[in-house]
């Protein structure tokens, strides 16, 4: 029954290729993120999803590309991984009532790009 | 400048003592305000949400608020070996982004 759920959780891949990380959420929640937490434990939003729509686009480079084919799911598919992409990535969910609003993590994805 | 800054550690305390983390924002505007616990390989977890001044108290754990001053303080009372984590503090404009600061690693010496 977990919450907020992403696979797989362990990536390790070449330089070069393209990969794929899924994110499914059974919370019910409107609002969708990827979160991307270097080396240094700073934890930085890429991406936000309202019901489907893209609302957040942060300064990402244009090989990372999000796709909410619904309101419980976001994939993140990157294209031609960089070293500098090794990282954990976290998926998030929240939904906002009245003002307030608390996001719920997934166990994060451990990319690692040889 | 920095959106959300922590004091830096890593912060050290023995068991039984109270472990004082803060946290200033820049933005005025914001109006939610967290505390996250990332224990290590793990995801973020959170502990605490506040939302108006003053403070808010849940268990061994108390938010403190003052948003005249931007500033946000987390105190763990009676801090336990199994409060050592990293404690985030995160801050919300109500624009869907959630700005997190870097983080304060702290240790509880048994």
């Amino acid at each position: 029954d977990t919450a907020v759920s992403q696979t797989p959780k362990y990536l390790v891949t070449q330089m070069g290729n393209d990969k794929s990380i899924k994110c499914e959420q059974n919370l019910g929640h409107d609002t969708m993120y990827w979160y991307k937490q270097d080396s240094k434990k700073f934890l930085k939003i890429m991406f936000s999803y309202n019901n489907k729509e893209l609302i957040i686009n942060e300064t990402v480079p244009n090989r990372f590309s999000p796709k909410s084919p619904d309101k419980a799911h976001l994939n993140l598919h990157i294209n031609s991984l960089e070293l500098g992409d090794s990282a954990v990535y976290f998926c998030a969910s929240s939904q906002v009532e009245l003002t307030q609003e608390t996001q719920y993590f997934g166990p994060g994805t451990r990319l690692l790009v040889l | 400048q920095k959106e959300v800054e922590q004091n830096s550690g890593p912060l050290s305390v023995p068991e039984g003592a109270i472990a004082s983390l803060n946290c200033t924002y820049s933005d005025r505007v914001s109006q939610s305000f967290f505390w996250y616990r990332q224990y290590s390989g793990k995801s973020p977890e959170l502990i605490m949400s506040i939302y108006s001044n003053g403070d808010k108290e849940d268990g061994r754990f108390t938010a403190q608020l003052n948003k005249a001053s931007q500033y946000v303080s987390l105190l763990i009372r009676d801090s336990q070996p199994s409060d050592s984590a990293t404690y985030l503090c995160a801050v919300n404009n109500n624009d869907y982004k959630l700005s997190f600061g870097a983080g304060t690693t702290v240790t509880v010496r048994a």
